[in-house]
């Protein structure tokens, strides 16, 4: 039962356009969501979180969007650079302890 | 910086064969958590240890057991390699459980292992 589901395996963009990566979820009990980037051979890396009770989180290029009635969130990156090429995974906390990951997103950015 | 390390990048065992994976986190980190990585599942939850020598079982746990008998040191052992254990581990610690950076993880690079 994939609590968290990230519907797309992969994603290609232009540079200098907008990269959107969506993750749906369906707990009610999630707190918080984050998106974590991993490169390959490298361990994943925090990237941006939101709550949930917030709709929105912006961190320089990235913004995270919240629709709680949909159970639905977003990553977007503005503008996309082919350094941004990576594995993206959604991940949602339970209980204020547990992470539940997504199955990651790749993302590749064409210069 | 917080620093992860995964004393094993690479590994190739064969079918029965006992397996340890170490994790050394340099933060005085409480938390540390053992995932696995298969394409398709994302990163599935082992085992976590909230402090020495406590563990709780993760989504996944069977066929794995581990070890945290320092705060620096969680310690992933496979009892009896099998193939469907061929996979990448990810190790990663965390300060503490609460607040609302409390979801953040600092990973380590990974080992990745293959059973025969």
């Amino acid at each position: 039962d994939q609590q968290v589901k990230q519907n797309s395996p992969s994603l290609s963009v232009q540079e200098g356009r907008i990269s959107i990566l969506n993750c749906d979820y369906t707990n009610s009990m999630f707190d918080y969501f984050l998106w974590y980037k991993k490169y390959p051979a490298e361990g994943p890396t925090f990237l941006i979180s939101i709550s949930s009770i917030k709709d929105k989180n912006e961190d320089g290029r990235f913004t995270v969007f919240l629709n709680k009635s949909a159970k639905h969130l977003s990553l977007h990156i503005v503008p996309s650079q082919p350094g941004d090429s990576a594995v993206y995974f959604c991940a949602a906390r339970l209980y204020g302890n547990k992470l539940v990951f997504g199955a990651g997103t790749i993302l590749r950015v064409k210069s | 910086d917080v620093k992860v390390t995964q004393s094993s990048r690479y590994l190739v065992k064969r079918t029965g064969e006992k397996v340890f994976l170490e994790c050394v986190q340099d933060m005085d980190h409480e938390n540390m958590f053992w995932y696995r990585q298969d394409p398709g599942l994302g990163l599935r939850l082992i085992y976590f240890s909230y402090d020495v020598k406590m563990k709780e079982k993760g989504d996944i746990p069977e066929g794995y057991s581990v070890s945290r008998e320092k705060k620096e040191r969680f310690s992933l052992i496979l009892e009896s390699a099998s193939t469907n254990q061929t996979s990448m581990y990810l190790c990663a610690s965390r300060l503490t459980s609460g607040g609302s950076r409390a979801g953040e993880l600092f990973f380590g690079e990974g080992s990745r292992l293959t059973v025969l």
